[in-house]
């Protein structure tokens, strides 16, 4: 089954670190890009990057650099976003998406999303 | 402030059609840059619903269409259903940025 499943929801405390996984299943995995997408609660989808899986080059946007730290594993198919410093407006919920098999750069696949809740 | 400009809010009756606009620049919709479509019902993670302008994926209802012109992208919705009320996004790549942006959403209500 073609999908990618992320990894569970987190607490954490300001200043605190956090790394979400985003595996991935079905397809061949370094033939499709993933992009991060962040969506604060009750707002609207925020693009943040993305990662070359066939490099490993990372691209992020900007205002996701520097804390923002984008990974793979090729060999358990699975890309990583590493949030550091967490600040209370780093609440919100985290998608993973495969850029697609069309060539046109939309986001054909989605994950179910990691909410992290940052809070003393 | 998102470079692509949604209606925040669009309603429509059971069996009609509604009209979701995407509005850019010259520098992104009008440059030919292709704009892509996502439906996300509450609660869950965002569908691609149109992706190159006016292409459906596989299992997409053809009742959802979308088109381009100018600067500006539309997703049309037609026969709405009680089923479609979810939030609306537009999205592209500015691949002479290297970036993706998304349009702010529409949360089409269906009365």
């Amino acid at each position: 089954q073609v999908q990618l499943l992320q990894s569970e929801s987190e607490l954490k405390k300001p200043g605190a670190s956090v790394k979400l996984s985003c595996k991935a299943s079905g397809y061949i995995f370094n033939e499709f890009a993933v992009h991060w997408v962040r969506q604060a609660p009750g707002q609207g989808l925020e693009w943040m990057g993305w990662i070359n899986t066939a490099t490993g080059d990372p691209t992020s946007a900007p205002g996701f650099t520097g804390r923002f730290v984008y990974s793979l594993d090729t060999s358990v198919t699975t890309a990583y976003l590493q949030i550091s410093s967490l600040k209370a407006e780093d609440t919100a919920m985290y998608y993973c998406a495969r850029e697609d098999s069309y060539g046109a750069d939309s986001f054909d696949l989605w994950g179910q999303g990691t909410m992290v809740t940052v809070s003393s | 402030q998102s470079v692509l400009t949604q209606p925040p809010s669009v309603s429509g009756a059971p069996g009609q059609r509604a009209t979701l606009s995407c509005t850019g620049s010259n520098s992104n919709i009008g440059a030919g840059y292709e704009v892509h479509w996502y439906q996300q019902l509450p609660g869950t993670a965002p569908k691609l619903l149109i992706y190159g302008d006016n292409n459906r994926p596989s299992g997409v209802p053809d009742r959802f269409s979308g088109s381009k012109s100018g600067t500006s992208a539309s997703l049309t919705i037609t026969g709405l259903l009680a089923e479609d009320e979810a939030d609306y996004y537009c999205h592209l790549f500015d691949s002479g940025l290297g970036a993706a942006v998304f349009g702010g959403g529409t949360k089409l209500t269906v009365l």
